[in-house]
Parts: structure tokens; C-alpha cells; sequence
């Protein structure tokens, strides 16, 4: 079966940039959606197919997706974006989530 | 606005049965899929299962099939995660979501309802 993998943790400082993987078998032929999720809420999604945003999504937030590796980058961390992260495709009409990420804003 | 609203919290004990709700408002709730999702306590999110409320077309993830029934209401664009034998390892928030086409990701979820099965 199809396996997403995600680093457990990521620390980044203040205003630097994060970024946090997604590793699947030719994950670059599927469109990869990506979650944030701050601790006692719901998840938000931040990222669809690869590189588009939500409205109300900060430009901070961007995508890609090439090979096996997802990756999401969000440029100027703010102190407010600390929270876990997933990755999300779907595999032969099954949706598959990462393990999560959790971003720490030092 | 695009709303997902969940019913509240639960508490059940093991072999109880139990049916959450979720309803939608603010878009036509026939045309986008309702997906459930399961997380565990300090765990990461789970799939179970997606629903077409326009034909009631319903998928499983093997993990979820024969243990948990969705279905919708489209009367009152309600969508359903059932139940009929509760066990503690089914203590857990479920969330809803709106998926908007076959590939995409959740854009609206729910608030998610915490289910506590403890004897």
C-alpha cells in the first residue's frame, strides 16, 4: 500500500524559512494537499493540488512536488504558524495522510 | 459561508451504538463529497471513508469497512458516522470535511466530535 513519509519534527526561527517533506513512491504524479493543525482545532487546509492556496492563505505558504518529495515552505516564519502539518493524496480512490509534521517556532 | 457543523460530544460505553452528524450549509451539499476523518488522542489523522450525498455513493478505507456505516440525508444535508458496537480503542475525534472533486483536498471541515467509549 501506498505510504506517505513525514519528518516528526522541524524547528525553525522567527522569520527564516521551513520546510517540511513529504516522501511518496513517484508522489510527483499525484496532487498532494497539505493540513495545518494547531493544537484543540480542526485542520485547515493551507496547500491543494501541489502549489495552490486557499483564499485567506497567506503567500507565505507554498508547495511543490517533483519526483518523490512533496515539500511545503513557509517563507518568514511567524510565531503563529507553530502546529503540526500533514500531507494528503489520494491512492486508488483512498485518501492517505503523512504522519505529521510539527513545526517549532524557536 | 461554507459551514460544516458537527453534533456535540459523546460518551459511551463499549457495545453502545452511537451516530454523529455533520451538516453542511452555505453551498449545494448534493455536488461535494463529505469525508470522515479520525484522530486519535495526541495521534495523526485518519481517513474512513467518503460519501457523495447527490447518490449516496460511499467508500471505505479497509481499516474503517464492516466496523463503521456513512450515510447522508440530503433532505436536510446531513451526513452520518455510525456505529452499532462501540469499543474504548474507538475513543477518538472524528472530523468532517468537504471535498470539492474527486482528487482534492478537504477546503471546509467540520469542528469535530470527541467520542469517548469508557466502561
Amino acid at each position: 500500500s501506498y505510504v506517505l513519509t513525514q519528518p516528526p519534527s522541524v524547528s525553525v526561527a522567527p522569520g527564516k524559512t521551513a520546510s517540511i517533506t513529504c516522501g511518496g513512491n513517484n508522489i510527483g504524479s499525484k496532487s498532494v494537499h497539505w493540513y495545518q493543525q494547531k493544537p484543540g482545532q480542526a485542520p485547515t487546509l493551507v496547500i491543494y493540488d501541489h502549489r495552490d492556496r486557499p483564499s485567506g492563505i497567506p503567500e507565505r505558504f507554498s508547495g511543490s512536488n517533483s519526483g518523490n518529495t512533496a515539500t511545503l515552505t513557509i517563507s518568514r516564519v511567524e510565531a503563529g504558524d507553530e502546529a503540526d502539518y500533514y500531507c494528503q493524496v489520494w491512492d486508488s480512490s483512498s485518501a492517505l495522510f503523512g504522519g505529521g509534521t510539527k513545526l517549532t517556532v524557536l | 459561508e461554507v459551514q460544516l457543523v458537527q453534533s456535540g460530544a459523546e460518551v459511551k460505553k463499549p457495545g453502545e451504538s452511537l451516530k454523529i452528524s455533520c451538516k453542511g450549509s452555505g453551498y449545494i451539499f448534493t455536488n461535494y463529497w463529505i469525508v470522515w476523518v479520525r484522530q486519535m488522542p495526541g495521534k495523526g489523522l485518519e481517513w474512513m471513508g467518503t460519501i457523495y450525498p447527490g447518490d449516496s455513493d460511499t467508500t471505505y478505507s479497509p481499516s474503517f469497512q464492516g466496523h463503521v456505516t456513512i450515510s447522508a440525508d440530503k433532505s436536510i444535508s446531513t451526513a452520518y458516522l455510525q456505529w452499532s458496537s462501540l469499543k474504548a480503542s474507538d475513543t477518538a475525534i472524528y472530523y468532517c470535511a468537504r471535498r470539492v472533486d474527486p482528487l482534492g483536498g478537504g477546503d471546509s471541515w467540520g469542528q469535530g466530535t470527541l467520542v469517548t467509549v469508557s466502561s
